[in-house]
């Protein structure tokens, strides 16, 4: 069965540093997503994607936000200048119609910023 | 978005079938209630979904009154392996772009 992969698992960094969370996302699905869950809390929308552009995103996903799809299959969110409140588990999703709720999620990625 | 209401918690046994009620007094004509499950250190994943009555899978079953005012996910003689957060979700299936917006949610958690 075809499944949203995300790498790495876990990335621990130092705050203030650029960080980069790659996702591959199912391969006939058109529409991506990035959420973010801190321990503890739920599930937080930060940003959605389509046609290689933003659709809507969060009041979360500030400037130092941004996702990109430099190819076919890979699907990033860089941050890039991480703080302590950005530590978290990120979530990729996709789903092959906008009007469809089944979204499906990787397996995420947590990210440490000491 | 139609606000929910679900409880905290939910402590099972084995075995037992499991109801989870959620709330939406609020949901619109056009709204979809969708679940979704959470095990430990993983993404969500969908349950079910449904408009009205009553929708079964293999998985679960939903069922949701005239009113839509409520509805109710009932899991089938459960296993320790059910033990996860599960997410009521309403909102409308057409237009836009389906940002999916989790609340608290429900920690069942079922005993031997």
């Amino acid at each position: 069965e075809p499944e949203v992969t995300q790498t790495p698992s876990h990335q621990v960094t130092q705050m203030g540093q650029e960080v980069i969370l790659r996702c591959v996302p199912i391969s006939n699905h058109l529409y991506f997503y990035w959420y973010r869950q801190i321990l503890g809390q739920k599930v937080e929308f930060l940003v959605s994607f389509y046609n290689n552009e933003i659709s809507e995103k969060s009041e979360i996903f500030d400037d130092q936000f941004s996702v990109e799809r430099p190819d076919g299959s890979n699907f990033t969110l860089k941050i890039r200048s991480t703080k302590l409140e950005d530590s978290a588990m990120y979530f990729c999703a996709s789903t092959t119609d906008r009007g469809q709720d089944e979204q499906f999620f990787g397996p995420g990625t947590r990210l440490t910023v000491l | 978005l139609a606000k929910t209401t679900q409880p905290i918690s939910m402590d099972s046994y084995e075995g037992q079938e499991v109801n989870i009620t959620c709330s939406h007094n609020n949901i619109a004509t056009n709204d979809y209630i969708t679940w979704y499950q959470q095990f430990p250190s993983q993404g969500p994943r969908f349950i079910i979904q449904g408009y009205k009555t009553k929708v079964t899978n293999e998985v679960a079953s939903l069922f949701i009154p005239a009113d839509r005012k409520s509805s109710t996910l009932s899991l089938p003689r459960v296993s320790l392996s059910d033990t996860a957060v599960y997410y009521c979700l309403v909102g409308a299936r057409t237009g836009g772009y389906n940002k999916l917006i989790f609340g608290a949610g429900t920690r069942l958690a079922v005993h031997p």
